[in-house]
């Protein structure tokens, strides 16, 4: 099945600089992608899907970038402040009809004033 | 904007003993899904629906049962619980399967003693 490999598992930036997340994934059918944002005792919220055609997506504060030939998304936020520290998951989906997200293991990210 | 809501929204409880998780959802999906998250695993699909009177099996469903009464309500159910199984619980839902955003619940943080 799909392996989904998200790295770095912890990152502490300075405010005002950029925090770049990735994952990297297996199976070449894969056709959605997303990235949720978890801030602390919290549930998933979702940040941005992206379609397999579309390679840069651009958010409030961030870029999502899908390169599908290397397989791997990346989630870059400009600028980071305080309260973009929070865990960030990848999934990944196959076209619909199959059930299954699979999720990165998940990157903590710390801004640090 | 989709509503999930799970009760309770923190439990203790004793190995071997009987555990029942409650979702809920008033976004009219057809899909449910019950997921466990670990520190260093990411979220891990336990058992999913796609319409009521029906569960399916997900990646990890051993030692878990699951129950959907009707589209809104979705269960997971802890026959004999153990103390592997202390994890925070999150119930999601979608509209169909694979490219659809999940939607999530707030999460059960179940500790077995």
């Amino acid at each position: 099945g799909e392996q989904v490999e998200q790295r770095p598992p912890h990152l502490s930036v300075r405010e005002g600089d950029s925090a770049v997340i990735t994952c990297t994934y297996t199976d070449p059918n894969s056709y959605y992608f997303f990235w949720y944002k978890q801030e602390p005792g919290a549930s998933l919220q979702l940040l941005m899907k992206v379609f397999s055609s579309t390679e840069i997506n651009e958010g409030q504060g961030f870029t999502v970038l899908l390169n599908k030939k290397d397989k791997r998304l990346s989630l870059n936020l400009t600028a980071a402040h305080p309260g973009d520290s929070a865990a960030y998951f990848c999934a990944v989906s196959l076209p619909r009809g199959y059930q299954n997200f699979y999720f990165g293991k998940g990157t903590s990210l710390t801004v640090i004033p | 904007e989709a509503a999930v809501t799970q009760s309770p929204r923190s439990k203790v409880a004793v190995t071997g003993g009987k555990v029942t998780l409650s979702c809920h959802q008033t976004n009219n999906h057809d899909y449910m899904y019950w997921y466990r998250q670990d520190t260093g695993h990411g979220l891990r699909l336990i058992h999913y629906s796609y319409v009521a009177d029906s569960t399916e099996k997900g990646d990890i469903p051993d030692g878990y049962k699951a129950s959907r009464p009707s589209q809104e309500n979705f269960s997971l159910i802890l026959e004999l619980a153990s103390l592997s199984q202390t994890a925070v619980y999150f119930c999601a839902s979608s509209d169909e399967a694979g490219g659809d955003t999940q939607y999530f619940g707030p999460g059960t943080r179940l500790l077995v003693l």
